[in-house]
């Protein structure tokens, strides 16, 4: 049973192109989480996915970001126009549900660098 | 104020010594989790805490709820133990985890 897997594990971008993070759950897990832990700082939530449905985007800058999950396929994590300051580690999660029974599995992270 | 506190945030020690964690949170919780990443790595779940203490192979983690408190104990400290220990806390099951800053720990063989 693969964890949760993520793609790319390095990505480049010069300043103004698009990054797309994918994070392929667990099996049988339906709840995606995005993380993101920028240089020297600690892990901040940015979004909470179900299938086809953005549960919780708080986290999530305003502009240029954006989630989805859809019924077929990995969560993808877009962001456009990217600039230096969003350089950082993007960590996707699942779990099978928010259940407080329910442990929560990483994947290995997406290392995004702009240039 | 963070939400989540860690101390100590470095931490050196020589093999086979006994390590603590300590986690301290302000807000009410769900659960509590001890995650590991290792330099450039993952990050591994190591404990998913609602009370009590919980063990598995070296490692013990303790909550107290009333406290809010947690503290990740290693025991015959090894040099591959060396990574970044970070507690989460969780409000509403698993979403939204608030993270602590993280303990960087060093066994020196």
């Amino acid at each position: 049973n693969a964890g949760v897997m993520q793609n790319p594990r390095h990505l480049v971008r010069r300043r103004g192109q698009e990054a797309r993070l994918r994070c392929s759950p667990m099996k049988g897990h339906s709840h995606v989480y995005w993380y993101r832990q920028l240089p020297e700082e600690g892990l901040k939530f940015m979004v909470y996915l179900q299938k086809e449905n953005i549960i919780d985007e708080s986290g999530m800058p305003k502009e240029r970001f954006s989630a989805e999950f859809p019924k077929e396929g990995p969560s993808i994590l877009r962001i456009q126009q990217v600039v230096r300051g969003d350089s950082a580690a993007y960590f996707c999660a699942s779990s099978p549900s928010t259940g407080t029974g329910n442990t929560i599995y990483f994947g290995e992270g997406s290392w995004l660098t702009v240039v | 104020k963070n939400e989540v506190e860690q101390s100590p945030q470095n931490l050196t020690a020589q093999e086979g010594e006994f390590i603590t964690i300590n986690c301290s949170y302000s807000v009410g919780i769900s659960a509590l989790h001890w995650l590991q990443q290792h330099p450039g790595g993952g990050i591994v779940s190591l404990f998913m805490l609602s009370s009590g203490k919980k063990k598995h192979g070296r490692l013990i983690a303790t909550i107290n709820i009333q406290e809010k408190h947690s503290s990740l104990h290693i025991t015959a400290s090894h040099p591959r133990d060396s990574a970044v220990y970070i507690c989460a806390v969780g409000s509403q099951g698993a979403q939204k985890l608030v993270f602590g800053q993280g303990t960087r720990l060093t066994i020196n063989p």
